[in-house]
């Protein structure tokens, strides 16, 4: 079956730092590959999504960033934190199964101070 | 430009009676539909979702309607129980080269009273 983590869970960082998610996904091959941020009292955001290796498409402008340089590994990134960065990160990959399905990962719940 | 909306922040009903969570959608290109679960601090979890060719899907306590001429989707869930407290977002997606993109609803909080 499928296994999706993230890590790490809970992330406090000074505004400035950088910062350095990671996903991977274990059981699949050449899965689609997302990320979405919840803001306190919001519903998902997608900020990018991969069809595979090296292959990252941002859906809105910010100061985050993405890579994927392995097949189940997917990265969300930041040279420099802001406030506004703070919120709950999620991953998620797409089934095959019903293949408009997406599943998600545990998150990461990253406050900026 | 809100593409997808939860009109309803919240909901609560008590143990035993139906739930009836709300979607309501601007875009008829919208071709899939899918119901997630949400606990705090927590992943979403895929719930029950329908495709655009039908008007209904049953799993269990779960049923989604679809009226696609209204543009709107709604979640009965029947009996409620206490554990289905939780946040209940809609989830919407295009076909073709969408690449599997959902576009999420706000969120509504849902509250079963014993």
């Amino acid at each position: 079956s499928q296994t999706i983590h993230q890590w790490p869970a809970t992330l406090v960082q000074p505004v400035g730092s950088p910062l350095s998610l990671e996903c991977t996904v274990e059981g699949t091959s050449n899965p689609n590959l997302y990320w979405y941020r919840q803001a306190a009292g919001r519903g998902l955001q997608l900020l990018f999504y991969s069809v595979g290796i090296g292959q990252i498409s941002s859906e809105v402008p910010q100061n985050l960033s993405a890579s994927r340089p392995q097949d189940r590994q997917f990265i969300l990134s930041s040279k420099k934190l802001l406030l506004s960065d703070s919120g709950f990160y999620l991953c998620a990959w797409r089934g095959w199964t019903h293949k408009e399905t997406q599943y998600f990962g545990p998150g990461t719940r990253l406050l900026v101070l | 430009d809100q593409q997808v909306k939860q009109n309803s922040p919240s909901l609560s009903v008590q143990e035993g009676r139906i739930s009836i969570l709300n979607c309501d959608y601007t875009n008829s290109m919208f071709d899939y539909f899918l119901w997630y679960k949400k606990y705090p601090a927590e992943g979403p979890t895929f719930l029950i979702s329908i495709s655009s060719i039908k008007d209904k899907n049953e799993d269990g306590r779960f049923t989604v309607f679809l009226n696609k001429s209204a543009k709107h989707l709604s979640l009965h869930i029947v009996p409620s129980q206490p554990g289905d407290s939780a946040v209940y977002f809609c989830a919407l997606a295009k076909g073709g080269t969408s690449y599997g993109k959902l576009t999420f609803g706000q969120g509504t909080i849902l509250t079963v009273h014993p």
